[in-house]
């Protein structure tokens, strides 16, 4: 299970940052992302970090201005966002890989995600 | 940049019918490609993962095939509970590493 939190309202050009608690999975043997939803839109990769952090990837869309890691002590993932734009508005997901300690691979558990309202 | 095209963005079918959604990816991806399912208001789904792949649980009406650039999911024998939204998304070593198709909208007849 994953269980995000932190999302809310935010101005456009301040910082928010999200948070994803696991259980019921060895957590630090996965990889885990956080895929993004627009108000009745389709589903768009922000971002991945590898089982033990030492790889990660940013969609160009997010690059320099969000920040992913893990706390694997902790069960948990975050995702720090900076200079929030209003395209940046949306349901953040957090989710999990499918294979343990893999690579590139599906996501088979998705948390319900936590709403991003950039707004002024 | 990869694009995934997905195709039809809305398809039409009644409970009993056969469908199919096709996926098509601008290079070639091998079969590093998922299908989920979406249902309003719920977190996307599973279905099936490397072109062919069933996840653990989903029933054997889904299936999926392809390779390299173009893919198909098929749902045989639709029940009221397949009415919902499909994505692709394919999943490689290219840039960006994931990317998800437009969604195709399967509703009642």
């Amino acid at each position: 299970q994953l269980v995000e939190s932190g999302g809310g309202l935010v101005q456009p050009g301040r910082s928010l940052r999200l948070s994803c608690v696991a259980s019921g999975f060895t957590f630090d043997d996965y990889g885990m992302h956080w895929v993004r939803q627009a108000p009745g839109k389709g589903l768009e990769w922000v971002s991945g970090i590898s089982w033990k952090g030492g790889r990660i990837h940013y969609a160009d869309s997010v690059k320099g201005r969000f920040t992913i890691s893990r706390d694997n002590a902790r069960n948990s993932l975050y995702l720090q966002m900076n200079s929030l734009r209003t395209e940046d508005m949306a349901l953040y997901y957090c989710v999990k890989a499918r294979t343990a300690a893999g690579g590139i691979d599906a996501f088979d558990i998705w948390g319900q995600g936590t709403m991003v309202t950039v707004s002024s | 940049d990869i694009q995934m095209t997905q195709s039809p963005s809305t398809l039409s079918a009644s409970v009993g019918d056969s469908v199919t959604i096709t996926c098509r990816a601008s290079q070639s991806i091998s079969s590093w490609l998922a299908w989920y399912q979406q249902k309003p208001g719920k977190a996307p789904k599973l279905l099936i993962y490397k072109a062919s792949n069933l996840e653990s649980g989903v029933p054997s009406r889904f299936s999926g095939s392809g390779s390299g650039t173009e893919f198909t999911l098929t749902i045989s024998s639709l029940q009221p509970d397949d009415f919902a939204t499909y994505y692709c998304q394919q999943y490689s070593s290219y840039s960006p590493m994931y990317t998800f198709g437009q969604g195709t909208k399967l509703e009642i007849k």
